[in-house]
């Protein structure tokens, strides 16, 4: 297994266009995470996954923006209508089940630069 | 509202001397801790945790401690080597629900050789 793997790397795209960003998590984790980070700031939780689930939202995540992880592995992010603010890095973690009561890390993957212009 | 910050941008540390990065949380739910490393154009990298039935956790060079009164945990690396420098989030979450994580704004350590 050779991590957490995002698709494209890059994406530039002129405002109002739609895109779509794919995260192939480590295999048999269950749960998936879509983080946004702007520059000067840490990653900002945007959704998460468990299994094909989408169990929470932040509220950063507007009308615009759509999240999938059909039949639980892979997951698309997609944001329409795009926005000169939505220029970002986002990235996809996963992680396995935690033991109970405790927590456990999550893997990152090498993330998405988008840029809208 | 910023529920964990790092409250120190950058840090400047010689080679072979110790680099201390602090954090700062307000949420005293949280359970769980994490620091990450990050190069530029890379996703973050696990590097260790610690829980809060814990008070410090060792591994190699990397020691994180916690202080649950103050809500603080400071990272520490000993000895600091050129290759560590990079950004460093600390981050937080709760070990029940989502495991979502609460990230710092980063510190951004340069070890000089």
């Amino acid at each position: 297994d050779t991590g957490v793997s995002q698709d494209p790397r890059h994406k530039i795209t002129k405002r109002g266009q739609n895109v779509t960003f794919r995260c192939d998590p480590i295999s048999e984790h269950n749960r998936l995470y879509w983080y946004r980070q702007t520059l000067g700031q840490g990653p900002e939780f945007l959704t998460y996954f468990q299994n094909e689930a989408q169990l929470e939202k932040s509220r950063l995540l507007s009308d615009r923006f759509s999240a999938e992880r059909p039949k639980g592995s892979f997951s698309t992010l997609e944001i329409q209508r795009t926005e000169q603010g939505d220029s970002a890095m986002y990235l996809c973690a996963s992680t396995g089940r935690g033991s109970t009561g405790e927590g456990t890390e999550a893997f990152f993957g090498q993330g998405t630069r988008l840029t809208v212009v | 509202d910023q529920q964990v910050k790092q409250n120190s941008p950058s840090l400047s540390v010689q080679e072979g001397r110790i680099s201390i990065l602090n954090c700062d949380y307000t949420n005293s739910m949280f359970d769980y801790f994490l620091w990450y490393k990050k190069y530029p154009a890379e996703g973050p990298t696990f590097l260790i945790s610690i829980s809060s039935i814990k008070d410090k956790n060792e591994d190699g060079r990397f020691t994180v401690f916690l202080n649950k009164s103050a809500k603080h945990l400071s990272l520490h690396i000993v000895p600091s080597q050129p290759g560590d420098s990079a950004v460093y989030f600390c981050a937080a979450s709760l070990s029940l629900g989502t495991y979502k994580y609460i990230f710092g704004t980063g510190t951004r350590l340069k070890v000089l050789a």
